[in-house]
């Protein structure tokens, strides 16, 4: 089974501070892992994805098969960081192919 | 852009009507999901779709049906709604499978049932 775990609900950090957004998964297989974010009023959309290896608005994650973790991190945050967080794990194969979400972490960046 | 757009942003329902929300994509894709938001809970799959006439139930489907009569259009059916189905539904929609395509999520409708 697929599973998701984002161990904080709500995380507050200031203005110029590094951020560090905590997902754990569980899947049997190889994973695609993903990072969605939600603006305020906004609609949900794709932070960035492991397999890019990517920087997006400064946002890095890298996936630790070891630690089946997906952490987010960003060295100094800004006050538009300001959001809701979801980290996603994609599995299985043909029409199986749905994303599992974690529960979300609030992140405010306090100025 | 992938467009995808649900028909109403709010709506308010009584108890054991039948309710029908509306998702339309403009680009063609094959897989279509619906979820529901809730806080602390996440986003939860009700039930998705990788063809026309094809569902299959995601992790939540009790309560709810879905209908996809069109390649473009995916619509959720509360039989008879209930309280606990007050929520944030989000549609969205993939052109196919593989890490390259992500998700394109519609602004979401918030249901409340009175």
């Amino acid at each position: 089974a697929q599973r998701v775990t984002q161990p904080e609900k709500l995380l507050s950090v200031f203005k110029g501070a590094p951020v560090e957004l905590k997902c754990n998964y569980s899947y049997s297989g190889s994973p695609e892992l993903f990072w969605y974010v939600q603006y305020s009023r906004q609609r949900l959309q794709l932070l960035l994805r492991h397999i890019s290896r990517e920087s997006i608005k400064g946002f890095t994650a890298d996936l630790n098969k070891g630690e089946t973790s997906f952490h987010l991190k960003k060295p100094f945050a800004q006050e538009e960081d300001s959001a809701m967080y979801y980290c996603a794990l994609r599995g299985g194969s043909g029409g199986a192919q749905k994303l599992v979400f974690g529960q979300g972490t609030r992140l405010t960046i306090n100025p | 852009d992938v467009k995808v757009t649900q028909s109403s942003r709010y709506l308010v329902k009584r108890t054991g009507e039948k309710v029908f929300l509306e998702c339309v994509q403009d680009m063609d894709h094959e897989n279509m999901f619906w979820y529901r938001q809730d806080p602390g809970l996440g986003l939860r799959l009700i039930y998705f779709s990788y063809d026309v006439k094809m569902k299959e139930k995601g992790d939540i489907p009790e309560g709810y049906s879905v209908s996809r009569e069109k390649k473009e259009r995916f619509s959720l059916i509360l039989e008879s709604a209930s309280t606990n189905q007050t929520s944030m539904y989000l549609c969205a929609s993939t052109a196919g499978t593989g890490v390259n395509y992500g998700y394109t999520f519609g602004s979401g409708t918030r249901l409340t049932v009175v």
